[in-house]
C-alpha cells in the first residue's frame, strides 16, 4: 500500500546514546516533514524539507538533525538522547499537486520513543 | 506566527449524544487552510476535512458536520448521534502555504464517548 513507512515503531534508550529515525514515502511527494507530539502540546513541527536536497528547521529543532538522503527518505537523528525527548515521532509528506492533494499531509503511524 | 487553540482539554457524553469541538485560530494572513484530524487509540492520525479561507460553506458529511466563521475566527467540528468509534483525541490544525505544509497544530480535544 502506498504511503509513509515509519520504522521503528518502538524505541527505549538510555540517556546519551544516538540513534536514528527512518522515514520513507512512495508516493513521489517532495515536501516531507517531522512532528514531535507530546500530551497537552499537539503535534509540534522539528524539520521539514521542501523537496530533496533541502532542510529548514521547525518549531523545536534542538536536539536534533535530519538528512533528506533522496526523495523518498527523510531521517531524524538524535545524537545524544535526553529524557525530555522522550516523545512519539511522526514523520509525513505532501506534494500540491498530488491528486489526493485534498488530504494536505499523509502521516506515517509513528515511533514511540523512551529515554530512560 | 499562527496559532491554534482548543479550549476543551477533554470531553465525554454518553452516547448519541451531539458533541461540538472547539477550535479558534490566529493568523493575520487572509490566505490559510483549516483541518481537522482524528487520533484513535491506536495512534495514527486520520485526516478528516480541509477548509480554505475563502470558502465559508459548513460542510457536512454523515454524522460529522464543521462551521467555518471568519468573524469569529473558529472552526467548529460537530459529531451528531455519538458513537464509541468517535472516541478519539481530536485536532484541529492551520498552514498559510499550500506548497510546504507546514501544520500548526491545536493542542486536541480527547472526546470519551460513553456507552
Amino acid at each position: 500500500n502506498a504511503g509513509v513507512t515509519q520504522t521503528p515503531k518502538f524505541q527505549v534508550l538510555k540517556t546519551g546514546q544516538s540513534m536514528t529515525l527512518q522515514c520513507a514515502q512512495d508516493m513521489n511527494h517532495n515536501s516531507m516533514y517531522w512532528y514531535r507530539q507530546d500530551p497537552g502540546m499537539g503535534l509540534r513541527l522539528i524539520y521539514y524539507s521542501a523537496s530533496e536536497g533541502t532542510t529548514d528547521k521547525g518549531e523545536v529543532p534542538n536536539g536534533y538533525n535530519v538528512s533528506r538522503l533522496n526523495k523518498r527518505e527523510f531521517s531524524l537523528r538524535l545524537e545524544s538522547a535526553a529524557p525530555s525527548q522522550t516523545s512519539v515521532y511522526f514523520c509525513a509528506s505532501s506534494d500540491p499537486r498530488d491528486r489526493y492533494s485534498n488530504q494536505p499531509q499523509h502521516f506515517g503511524d509513528g515511533t514511540r520513543l523512551s529515554i530512560l | 506566527a499562527q496559532k491554534v487553540t482548543q479550549a476543551q482539554t477533554e470531553i465525554s457524553v454518553v452516547e448519541k449524544e451531539d458533541v461540538t469541538l472547539d477550535c479558534v485560530y490566529e493568523t493575520r494572513d487572509t490566505t490559510y487552510y483549516l483541518f481537522w484530524y482524528k487520533q484513535p487509540p491506536s495512534g495514527e492520525l486520520v485526516f478528516l476535512i480541509r477548509r480554505n479561507s475563502f470558502d465559508e460553506q459548513n460542510e457536512i458529511s454523515g454524522r460529522y458536520s464543521w462551521n467555518f466563521q471568519k468573524s469569529t475566527s473558529s472552526f467548529n467540528f460537530t459529531i451528531t448521534a455519538s458513537q464509541v468509534v468517535d472516541s478519539a483525541v481530536y485536532f484541529c490544525a492551520l498552514t498559510l502555504e499550500m506548497r510546504n505544509e507546514k501544520l500548526t497544530f491545536g493542542t486536541g480535544t480527547r472526546l470519551t464517548i460513553i456507552p
